[in-house]
């Protein structure tokens, strides 16, 4: 079953904050997050093994709360290469069946 | 520096066509994948494999099959294309992290398959 994003897009100007969630309905074992530019495959950021591990990228952190079931990814001071379609894939404990949600579309401007 | 490689980058078939898709990496990975993706729907999955000859359904495997012979190698079939299987689909693979979950997952270009 897949994840859940939230917001489906979300329009920034340079320099602003973001957030992007991701929410399962199953007890979850990682989550991953990736960046897909248009035309292009979809290029890893991070993954996050252990409930409450937060990691970074650049400006780009992520959190993961597995008591809620649910991953965040903050996007810290955006910049123009921020823009593309994340998209966060879970994977639930002795299954390695990795499924990614619908993707949320950011676009930043200058 | 490539890694994961897709026969095709774009195919036409015609509807009842059977359809073969090859992905093949060079990273000795174990864990291969294919997702399809359309517009609003994402990354959905089809159909996964964690080791040589293993295969198992994902969340959308109607109307696909899949062969995985060969460590490096890992084939999507549609015996009986149909238009709504017109979409992109994506081969990825990823190794095992500790025996248990995947580690970074690289993906394919893609192939831009329409059934006609």
């Amino acid at each position: 079953q897949q994840p859940v994003q939230s917001p489906q897009a979300v329009i920034l100007r340079e320099g602003e904050d973001a957030v992007i969630n991701c929410s399962s309905s199953k007890a979850l074992y990682s989550v991953h997050w990736y960046r897909q530019k248009h035309g292009e495959a979809p290029v890893f950021l991070m993954i996050l093994l252990k409930g409450g591990e937060q990691k970074g990228h650049d400006k780009i952190s992520a959190s993961f709360n597995e008591k809620k079931q649910q991953s965040s990814l903050y996007l810290t001071a955006s910049q123009l290469s921020y823009s593309g379609t994340y998209f966060c894939g879970t994977e639930s404990r002795n299954d390695y069946k990795l499924s990614f949600g619908a993707g949320t579309t950011v676009t930043v401007r200058a | 520096d490539v890694k994961v490689t897709q026969s095709s980058r774009y195919l036409v078939k015609r509807t009842g066509e059977k359809v073969f898709l090859e992905c093949v990496q060079d990273m000795d990975h174990e864990n291969m994948f294919w997702y399809r993706q359309d517009p609003g729907l994402g990354l959905r999955l089809i159909y996964f494999s964690y080791d040589v000859k293993m295969k198992e359904k994902g969340d959308i495997p109607e109307g696909y099959s899949v062969s995985r012979e060969k460590k490096e190698r890992f084939s999507l079939i549609l015996e009986s294309a149909s238009t709504n299987q017109t979409s992109m689909y994506l081969c990825a693979s990823s190794n095992k992290n500790f025996g248990v979950v995947n580690t970074e997952a690289f993906f394919g270009q893609g192939t831009r398959l329409t059934v006609v």
